[in-house]
């Protein structure tokens, strides 16, 4: 059972605008930031979405990053087909003292 | 660029400890504010938050793994270190280091090894 909440799953078609939520508490997302990260299948996590809404350099701005009290959100806007991918959120938890991951999601280019 | 690098046994015993090195390649260890962690990650399963060290050799732990885990750093060699001891088919994971920025508000992990595949078996 993970510390933040993300769906499972997520899928959209070539072009499609698709959002992937994170769920957490006062402890972590509501008192600290949120980052993502994407998995590509049998590679290691990259840093996608850093201090809530940041890019990386590198990154393209289809990606993009957004939180509200105990909640945030990536949002990956004229999917491609490369997108497809584990995404990962995470915070800083005050109450663990150390960084909490979301379970995953799936993101699946149909 | 930095480049983190894992090594260490694939294979462990039950009851052993665990031993994996990062080697930090493309700049020094010390240089600058960062922590370095290690994460872990069940076949077909989550990512998991291990500890962290700076290179001042401040660490914390995740209070799950807290009583098996110690994570050193030799800023000599541009290493850190993770041991983790008493060992269980639990363990078995694909562990992964990684540079970290910030401390607690502000908190990401910026970069991060290729990882390495740790079976925990007779």
């Amino acid at each position: 059972q993970s510390v933040l909440t993300q769906p499972p799953s997520a899928s959209g078609t070539p072009g499609q605008r698709v959002t992937i939520s994170c769920s957490g508490s006062t402890s972590n997302i509501g008192s600290n930031t949120v980052n993502w990260y994407q998995q590509l299948p049998g590679t290691a996590p990259k840093l996608l979405i850093y201090s809530n809404n940041q890019r990386p350099s590198g990154v393209p701005d289809r990606f993009s990053g957004s939180k509200s009290g105990t909640s945030a959100s990536l949002a990956i806007s004229g999917l491609q087909s490369e997108d497809e991918a584990d995404y990962y959120c995470a915070a800083w938890d005050d109450s663990l003292n150390g960084p909490v991951f979301g379970g995953g999601s799936k993101l699946t280019v149909l | 660029q930095v480049q983190l690098q894992e090594s260490g046994p694939g294979l462990v015993k039950p009851s052993q400890t665990l031993s994996l090195t990062c080697t930090v390649s493309g700049g020094s260890i010390s240089s600058g504010s960062y922590f370095w962690s290690w994460i872990r990650q069940p076949a077909g399963k989550g990512l998991e938050w291990i500890g962290r060290i700076s290179t001042s050799g401040s660490t914390n732990y995740n209070p799950s793994l807290k009583s098996r885990v110690t994570i050193s750093v030799d800023t000599s060699k541009n290493q850190f270190s993770l041991k983790l001891s008493s060992v269980t088919a639990a363990d078995t994971a694909v562990y992964y280091c990684a540079r970290n920025v910030g401390a607690t508000y502000i908190y990401y992990m910026d970069v991060w090894g290729k990882g390495t595949t740790v079976t925990v078996s007779s």
